[in-house]
């Protein structure tokens, strides 16, 4: 596709149930990244892969939160055990270089724990 | 540490100019980002700087860097209703190269008409 694809758009789940949020990234762009925006914040990192590794998940806020990019392009950030603070709106941002000069994001996945 | 800040709110007639201002942390930092929000909508990326250069001017839109003072600066000329959205800076640090962000909270632009 033309930009950086996630999906859902909207998810809402019980307090204590697993979810996966899905990204799309521009194809050929080879870094990809997960950053979480709470309300009335700027967005906040969470893990970034280079190819198939993750090369820094320093962002990640604890272990209920993997992510993974099997064959280097679709990711999955994967919740388990879901808490009301993890509530946010869950954004994905890709980079034709390593450096990621330019780095561009999808509409992001606003995830509701109830 | 790393911190990004900026003012929260801005508010602007149809037609002013808008400066929306941003100060960071990290003297190490290569690049600096001005990325626009709309509500419900991701981040757009309006422009960045480098950060050997002190101005950069793209239509509308110009960027000025005093790294002395770390400070970064967003002009936008002939301010449109269409220019609301929250404006985020963000950094990129020296230190890293993963391409990993630092945001501000961001400004909140309403350009009245």
């Amino acid at each position: 596709g033309a930009g950086v694809s996630q999906t859902p758009s909207n998810k809402v789940t019980e307090k204590g149930k697993y979810v996966e949020l899905r990204c799309d990234p521009i194809s050929g762009h080879t870094a990809l990244y997960w950053y979480r925006q709470s309300l009335g914040q700027g967005p906040e990192f969470l893990i970034y892969f280079q190819g198939t590794g993750a090369a820094d998940d320093s962002g990640l806020p604890n272990d209920r939160f993997f992510a993974v990019r099997p064959e280097g392009s679709v990711s999955t950030l994967k919740i388990q055990r879901t808490e009301r603070g993890d509530s946010a709106v869950y954004l994905c941002a890709s980079s034709l270089n390593p450096q990621g000069t330019e780095a561009f994001f999808g509409q992001g996945t606003r995830l509701t724990v109830v | 540490g790393e911190d990004v800040e900026q003012s929260l709110f801005l508010s602007v007639r149809e037609g002013d100019s808008s400066v929306i201002n941003c100060t960071y942390t990290d003297s190490s930092s290569t690049y600096l980002y001005w990325y626009k929000q709309e509500p419900g909508a991701g981040l757009q990326l309006l422009t960045y700087i480098f950060s050997n250069m002190d101005m950069k001017q793209d239509q509308r839109l110009t960027v000025l860097l005093n790294k002395k003072d770390k400070h970064l600066s967003l002009r936008i000329a002939d301010t449109q209703t269409g220019d609301s959205a929250i404006y985020f800076c963000a950094e990129m640090q020296g230190s890293s190269n993963t391409g990993k962000l630092i945001f501000g909270q961001g400004t909140t632009l309403q350009v009245k008409p």
